[in-house]
C-alpha cells in the first residue's frame, strides 16, 4: 500500500483557489488516486479520483504528472463551506485495507 | 445522502452496557467497512467485509464484535468499552474491496461516549 503525505494544514481565503499536493512515492502501477473531504462529525465524502494526467469534475480538478509519484487537489474559488480535512488515498487491487493517512486540514477565512 | 444509513447518531453508554451499532447500505455494493476516528486523528480500520465475510481484522479488542449478516446490512457489537474507546465510529461501504481505484461510501457516523 502506497505511503502518502500530505501537508498538515493550508489556510486560504474565500474566492481563491487551492491546491494541496500529496506525495505518494512508492506508487505501484495499477495505483489510482483518490481524494477525501471530511466535515468534522462526519464521514468523508468522495471528491475526486484518477490515474494519470488530469481529471475534472463539478467541484475539483486532480493534476497528476507523467511520474505520477505526486498529485494536486485543486479547489476553484473556495468559500467558507470548503473548510474541513482533505485526504489523498493510493490504492491498487490489494484486498482489503483502504487506510487513511493524517490528511490536510483546510481553512477558508473570510 | 450518501446511501449509506447509521444508527444511532449518538450513543452514550457505561462502561458495563452492552450496546449495537447498526449500518445499511442502499447501494448494492458488496463490501462493508468498520472505522474508527478519536478525536483529531486520522481513521481507524477495524473490520472488512466481503460478501458477508470477514477479510480484514485490524487487531481490534474482543470488546468490539461486528457482524454482517447479508451484503447490506452491518453491526458493530460493543460491551465492556472503556472511556478510551469514545470515538466517531463510520461505516463504509464500496463495490469491491479488491478493485482498482475503489471508492469508498460513508455513513455519517456513531459518536459514541463511554462513561
Amino acid at each position: 500500500l502506497a505511503k502518502t503525505t500530505q501537508p498538515i494544514s493550508m489556510d486560504s481565503y474565500e474566492g481563491q483557489e487551492v491546491n494541496i499536493t500529496c506525495s505518494h512515492n512508492n506508487i505501484a502501477t495499477n495505483d489510482y488516486i483518490t481524494w477525501y473531504q471530511q466535515f468534522p462529525s462526519q464521514g468523508p465524502r468522495f471528491i475526486i479520483q484518477g490515474y494519470k494526467t488530469k481529471v475534472t469534475n463539478e467541484v475539483a480538478s486532480l493534476f497528476i504528472p507523467a511520474d505520477r509519484k505526486s498529485s494536486t487537489l485543486s479547489l476553484p474559488r473556495v468559500s467558507l463551506s470548503d473548510t474541513a480535512v482533505y485526504y489523498c488515498l493510493v490504492r491498487g487491487t490489494s484486498y482489503g485495507k483502504l487506510t487513511f493517512g493524517q490528511g490536510t486540514i483546510l481553512t477558508v477565512h473570510p | 445522502e450518501t446511501g449509506v444509513t447509521q444508527t444511532p447518531r449518538h450513543l452514550v453508554m457505561g462502561m458495563t452496557n452492552k450496546k449495537s451499532l447498526k449500518c445499511e447500505q442502499h447501494l448494492g455494493h458488496n463490501a462493508m467497512y468498520w472505522y474508527k476516528q478519536s478525536a483529531k486523528k486520522p481513521l481507524e480500520l477495524m473490520f472488512v467485509y466481503s460478501l458477508e465475510e470477514r477479510v480484514e481484522n485490524n487487531s481490534v479488542p474482543s470488546r468490539f464484535s461486528p457482524e454482517c449478516p447479508n451484503s447490506s446490512h452491518l453491526f458493530l457489537h460493543l460491551h465492556t468499552l472503556q472511556p478510551e474507546d469514545s470515538a466517531l465510529y463510520l461505516c463504509a461501504s464500496s463495490q469491491d474491496p479488491s478493485g482498482a481505484g475503489e471508492k469508498l461510501f460513508f455513513g455519517s457516523g456513531t459518536q459514541l461516549s463511554v462513561l
